[in-house]
């Protein structure tokens, strides 16, 4: 089965600066990827997805993302952050004909000013 | 156009209680994904629901935890005898087709946290 990690739980940015989530997944075959992002009490606003194709997906929010095969990573990217973007943030992998999609832990991105 | 309404937003039982949490779909939307989400962890798989139909429960707790998604009305989580440990967000997500794919991503509701005292 599918599983994904998040090695950051917590990341502190300040306003303005870019920003990299990692993201590293097992699957044996090319999997579908996702990155979702929650606000607090809020449930998942879905960034961007992964299935095919050109390797760096563009999100929602200015957020892009990149699959590399190699490293068995989906890093998510944002070259310049904004208070807003305080929140936290998941990542998922799911397969053909599953329904199991699997989440990261997710990591906690905190913004100061 | 709603998307994913979940209900009660917040929901206090006391230990041995029933819970019921109940999801309604994006319009449109026939399949149904019910979720958990303990504090500082991700979400775990539970049920994979059609219209009448449990398609996958390979999630679900095999005691005291069931879910439903009728012809009629919203999809139901419900818990039986609950006890501290349920205490979780408990969050719907629903899709087009079959999912996750290619056109049919998970939307997914704000969730409803339960709280067992």
């Amino acid at each position: 089965a599918q599983s994904v990690t998040q090695p950051d739980i917590h990341i502190t940015v300040s306003e303005g600066a870019s920003l990299e989530l990692r993201c590293n997944y097992s699957y044996g075959a090319t999997p579908y990827l996702f990155w979702y992002v929650q606000s607090p009490g809020q449930g998942l606003q879905l960034l961007l997805k992964y299935f095919s194709g050109d390797t760096l997906v563009q999100g929602i929010k200015g957020f892009e993302a990149e699959f590399k095969r190699s490293q068995s990573s989906f890093n998510l990217r944002k070259p310049s952050v904004h208070w807003s973007d305080a929140a936290e943030y998941f990542c998922a992998v799911g397969a053909p004909n599953n329904n199991d999609m699997r989440f990261g832990a997710g990591t906690r991105l905190t913004v100061k000013p | 156009n709603a998307g994913v309404m979940q209900n009660p937003r917040h929901l206090v039982r006391r230990r041995g209680q029933e819970a019921r949490l109940r999801c309604s779909p994006m319009k449109g939307h026939s399949h149904v994904y019910w979720y958990r989400q303990l504090p500082e962890e991700g979400l775990k798989f539970m049920v994979y629901l059609q219209k009448e139909n449990i398609i996958d429960e390979s999630g679900m707790p095999k005691e005291r935890f069931s879910a439903e998604f009728p012809k009629e009305g919203p999809s139901i989580l419900r818990i039986q005898q609950v006890v501290r440990g349920d205490s979780a967000a408990y969050f719907c997500a629903s899709s087009l087709a079959p999912g996750p794919g290619v056109n049919s991503p998970l939307h997914f509701g704000n969730g409803t946290r339960l709280t067992v005292t």
